[in-house]
C-alpha cells in the first residue's frame, strides 16, 4: 500500500488558518471513514488530534478541525498559535494502516 | 496511570537481531490492540504490524514479513517487537501504540520510543 500524499510543508501566520491535505485513494482514504491525524513535536511521540474524519479528542483545542471529500481528507488549524509548529500526520486504516509522508507546519 | 513504557535505547551490529519492549499500565490489556510503527531519522511513520493481544495473531506489512515478529505475554501486559538481520537502513524509532477493539481505528496512545541504531 503507498503512502497518502501530503504537503511537505504549510506556513502560516499566529491568528491565520492553515490547512494540510492528505490524498489517498478509493481503498484507503475515499473508501472509509478511518482518518486520523497526529502532531508530533521534535523528539517527542506523535498524538491524536483528529479521529474518523473529524472528530476531536477530549483536550483538544477546537481550533482543529478535520473533513474529507472524495479521496482527499483535510486538517485545519484555525488561528494558529505558535505551539502548533510541528509535523503533522494524516492515516488511514482500512485493511492495513497507512500514512502520509508528513507535513511541516510553521508559525511565521 | 494509562500509559506504554517501552524498553531503552539499543545498539547492534549489522546482521543482529533486536527485541522491543512495550508494557502497558492502567487500563484493561486486552480491550486494545498493539501496533508498532517506526521512524527514521528525519522521516516519517511506517507502520509495521499489529498483534491481537488476546489471542497473539498478528498481521505484519509486507515490507518486514519474514523479519518480524510480535508477541505479548498478558500475565505482564507485555508486549514485544523482535527484528531479524538488522541493516543500516533499521536504525530508527520504534514507537508501540494502541488501537480500541472495536473502535474507530486510531492511535489513541503511544509510547515513548526506543531508539535502535544499527552501526559496525
Amino acid at each position: 500500500q503507498s503512502a497518502l500524499t501530503q504537503p511537505h510543508s504549510v506556513s502560516g501566520s499566529p491568528g491565520q488558518s492553515v490547512t494540510i491535505s492528505c490524498t489517498g485513494t478509493s481503498s484507503d482514504v475515499g473508501g472509509y471513514n478511518y482518518v486520523s491525524w497526529y502532531q508530533q513535536h521534535p523528539g517527542k511521540a506523535p498524538k491524536l488530534m483528529i479521529y474518523a474524519v473529524s472528530k476531536r479528542p477530549s483536550g483538544v483545542p477546537d481550533r482543529f478541525s478535520g473533513s474529507k471529500s472524495g479521496n482527499t481528507a483535510s486538517l485545519t488549524i484555525s488561528g494558529l498559535q505558535a505551539e502548533d509548529e510541528a509535523d503533522y500526520y494524516c492515516c488511514s486504516y482500512a485493511g492495513s494502516v497507512v500514512f502520509g509522508g508528513g507535513t511541516k507546519v510553521t508559525v511565521l | 496511570q494509562v500509559q506504554l513504557v517501552q524498553s531503552g535505547a539499543e545498539v547492534k551490529t549489522p546482521g543482529a537481531s533486536v527485541k522491543v519492549s512495550c508494557k502497558a499500565s492502567g487500563y484493561i490489556f486486552t480491550s486494545y490492540y498493539m501496533h508498532w510503527v517506526r521512524q527514521a531519522p528525519g522521516q516519517g511513520l511506517e507502520w509495521m504490524g499489529i498483534i491481537n493481544l488476546t489471542g497473539g495473531s498478528t498481521n505484519y506489512a509486507q515490507k518486514f514479513q519474514g523479519r518480524v515478529t510480535m508477541t505479548r505475554d498478558t500475565s505482564t501486559s507485555t508486549v514485544y517487537m523482535e527484528l531479524n538481520s538488522l541493516r543500516s537502513e533499521d536504525t530508527a524509532v520504534y514507537y508501540c501504540a494502541r488501537i480500541e477493539v472495536g473502535g474507530d481505528r486510531y492511535f489513541d496512545l503511544w509510547g515513548r520510543g526506543t531508539l535502535v541504531t544499527v552501526s559496525s
